[in-house]
């Protein structure tokens, strides 16, 4: 019963550098999202998807970049990371109108 | 534009006490309004409060919604160090659309 996996749990980056961090459900859920944490700021949407193929831009799309090849899988991509991508990332799923799962976070430090 | 506030921002209480949190919240089209508790990792679900469902408990959590004022509270009773955490408000208009509000941070002392 894995639900959302998220995978790295840490990660450092230099400026410039790229990278992906994944994202898994098993629970057959349409919608799939990015959310970053800041401190004092709450969990702000980075990039959604309502279902294969299909994405959108959230509150703070820029710098980052999504597909969504399967149900299953939602990778948001970092082009050339800057120290303001400094956050905790979080990705969520769901079915419409219900209740988020979310993966376990991954905490990146870009230098 | 579609908000939640949540109040106050932090919180520090001692073991025993009952704490109220609370969630206003202006939306155009409400479906949903869901509590989520966040430690040191995800946010986990706590409940959904529904025009069909406006009050659920859970042990020493409880939660209503007055859908005429616009607002939820989440009560805990006899807190424990371990409800230390942040306590997140998320409003859902029965689509994909998530509105979340920035949290109250609880810290229980022993």
């Amino acid at each position: 019963n894995a639900g959302v996996t998220q995978t790295p749990k840490f990660q450092v980056l230099k400026t410039g550098q790229s990278m992906t961090l994944q994202c898994a459900q098993d629970m057959n859920h349409e919608y799939m999202s990015w959310y970053r944490q800041d401190p004092g700021m709450g969990l702000r949407l980075i990039h959604y998807s309502v279902g294969a193929g299909i994405t959108d831009q959230g509150e703070v799309p820029n710098g980052y970049n999504v597909s969504r090849s399967t149900t299953e899988d939602f990778p948001l991509r970092l082009l050339s990371a800057a120290p303001s991508q400094t956050s905790v990332y979080f990705c969520a799923s769901g079915g419409v109108g219900e209740k988020l799962f979310f993966g376990s976070g991954t905490q990146l430090s870009v230098l | 534009e579609d908000k939640v506030v949540q109040s106050p921002l932090s919180l520090v209480v001692h073991e025993g006490d009952t704490v109220t949190l609370n969630c206003s919240y202006e939306v155009t089209n409400f479906r949903s309004l869901l509590w989520y508790k966040q430690e040191k990792k995800a946010p986990t679900f706590l409940f959904m409060l529904t025009s069909s469902g406006i009050e659920k408990k859970s042990g020493r959590l409880s939660s209503i919604l007055d859908k005429k004022e616009l607002f939820s509270i989440l009560n805990i009773t006899a807190t424990q160090t371990g409800d230390s955490a942040i306590y997140l408000c998320v409003h859902n208009s029965g689509t994909y659309k998530y509105i979340f509000g920035t949290g109250t941070r609880l810290k229980v002392l022993a």
